[in-house]
């Protein structure tokens, strides 16, 4: 099956500062990779995604790039707010399986 | 919350015993999942389903079992609980063109003691 690496587990930026986390997968064959955001006590939310015929998506200070060669896509965030702070969740599938598969998370602090 | 209830959404029960945990939907979504979220695993899926009567294992199913009578309800049950079932589970909805963007219940929290 599919193998999803994320980096870092914990990440802190000043309030306005920018972060990124990257994920690595196995499978070539993945073609959706959504990214979550849980807030402590809650649950996951999807929060953007892309598809393997889009190198970039954005929708206001988050993005997420896709370089299918290198089998690797990244969450950026920019102008960080506390609000911000949660743990982000990076998943990859292949379309027709119907299994998400998912990285094990990365705690981001964003420091007022 | 894409019209997803759990229940219960929290048990403490003790190993050996039977539990089963319940997802409702109410927007009639023909795929069904459910998760166990526990730290340092992200989420894994336990079993999903993709129409009534019709399910299939996910990567962790060991010890688990699903039934879906009714597009509406999914129920996940633990035959005889252990220790290691301890978790966070959550039930998600498939929705989207191609049924890929996935929706989160509330979650159900389970101690098995």
């Amino acid at each position: 099956g599919e193998n999803v690496e994320q980096h870092p587990s914990t990440l802190s930026v000043q309030e306005g500062d920018s972060a990124v986390i990257k994920c690595t997968y196995s499978d070539s064959a993945s073609n959706y990779f959504p990214w979550y955001k849980q807030e402590l006590g809650k649950r996951p939310q999807l929060i953007i995604d892309i598809r393997s015929n889009v190198g970039e998506k954005k929708d206001q200070r988050i993005a997420v790039t896709l370089n299918k060669t290198a089998k690797h896509f990244s969450l950026h965030i920019t102008e960080t707010q506390p609000e911000d702070s949660a743990v982000y969740f990076c998943a990859a599938l292949r379309v027709g399986a119907n299994n998400l598969f998912f990285g094990t998370g990365t705690r981001l602090t964003v420091i007022p | 919350d894409a019209g997803i209830t759990q229940s219960p959404r929290h048990k403490v029960t003790e190993t050996g015993t039977p539990v089963t945990l319940r997802c409702h939907q109410t927007e009639n979504h023909r795929y069904m999942y459910w998760y166990r979220q526990d730290p340092g695993h992200g989420l894994r899926l336990i079993h999903y389903s993709y129409g009534v009567k019709d399910t299939d294992k996910g990567e962790v199913s060991d010890g688990y079992s699903v039934s879906r009578s009714k597009t509406e309800d999914f129920l996940l049950t633990l035959e005889s609980a252990t220790s290691s079932q301890t978790s966070v589970y959550f039930c998600a909805i498939a929705t989207g063109t191609s049924n890929n963007e996935q929706f989160f219940g509330p979650g159900t929290r389970l101690t098995v003691l």
